[in-house]
């Protein structure tokens, strides 16, 4: 069974512009979320997608979004990007997030990792 | 947004030593993971703990989680080369309506000294 898949490996983006990030989950898992992980912050959550609709939401300011279609890949977008935006941005999948906790065990992908000059 | 705390930050030990982490939370979880992570990877999912009490192994891995359920523990026995690398613990908060996202500490940096 494949794992979580996330292109591409490595961006490099100038400030302003704006960026999309592709995550296609393990098959059958229903519910994918994003983190970022910065050397400073660590690893901190993004949102959640559920059935195309999201269901849950970190501290992240409106320039991050994200999208799920009906096959569960997921997209997330940055907008307006700025230097602190440099990071590795990871997918994480699950059976069923809004489930039994045994079907919450989110895997992660390789992540992709966003420089921002 | 919320971080956990877990220490120590990173542990330098010889091969064959055990090794011991902790992670506290000023919040309280119903779910404790860990996970590691090597260079240019995601995190990889070590143990799930999902009761107050529990304690959980995975081969030379044992894991508990505490009884106030704001902190948990990672032991790994008789340390081989391929155990290098960051641990992170992460707590999440579940109920019957959902789950929030994983809230992760700042990682344990494991080196295996010759």
């Amino acid at each position: 069974k494949a794992g979580v898949t996330q292109t591409p490996r490595y961006l490099i983006k100038t400030r302003g512009q704006q960026v999309t990030l592709s995550c296609s989950p393990i098959s059958g898992h229903r519910s994918v979320s994003w983190y970022q992980q910065t050397p400073g912050q660590g690893l901190q959550f993004l949102f959640e997608y559920f059935s195309e609709t999201q269901r849950n939401k970190g501290n992240f300011p409106g320039r991050f979004s994200g999208r799920q279609f009906s096959n569960s890949r997921s997209e997330m977008n940055v907008s307006t990007l700025e230097l602190g935006d440099s990071a590795l941005y990871l997918c994480a999948s699950s059976l069923d997030f809004h489930g039994h906790p045994l079907k919450n065990i989110q895997y992660f992908g390789a992540g992709t990792r966003l420089s921002v000059l | 947004g919320q971080q956990l705390n877990q220490s120590p930050q990173s542990m330098f030990i010889q091969e064959g030593e055990d090794v011991s982490m902790n992670c506290t939370s000023s919040s309280i979880f119903n779910t404790w993971l860990w996970y590691k992570q090597d260079p240019g990877e995601g995190p990889v999912l070590l143990i799930a703990l999902y009761k107050a009490g529990e304690l959980t192994s995975n081969g030379r891995l044992t894991a508990q989680f505490g009884t106030t359920r704001k902190d948990s523990f990672l032991n790994i026995s008789a340390s081989i080369p391929s155990d290098v690398g960051i641990y992170f613990c992460a707590g999440q908060w579940y109920s019957g309506g959902g789950a929030d996202g994983l809230t992760f500490g700042k990682g344990t940096h494991l080196i295996i000294q010759p």
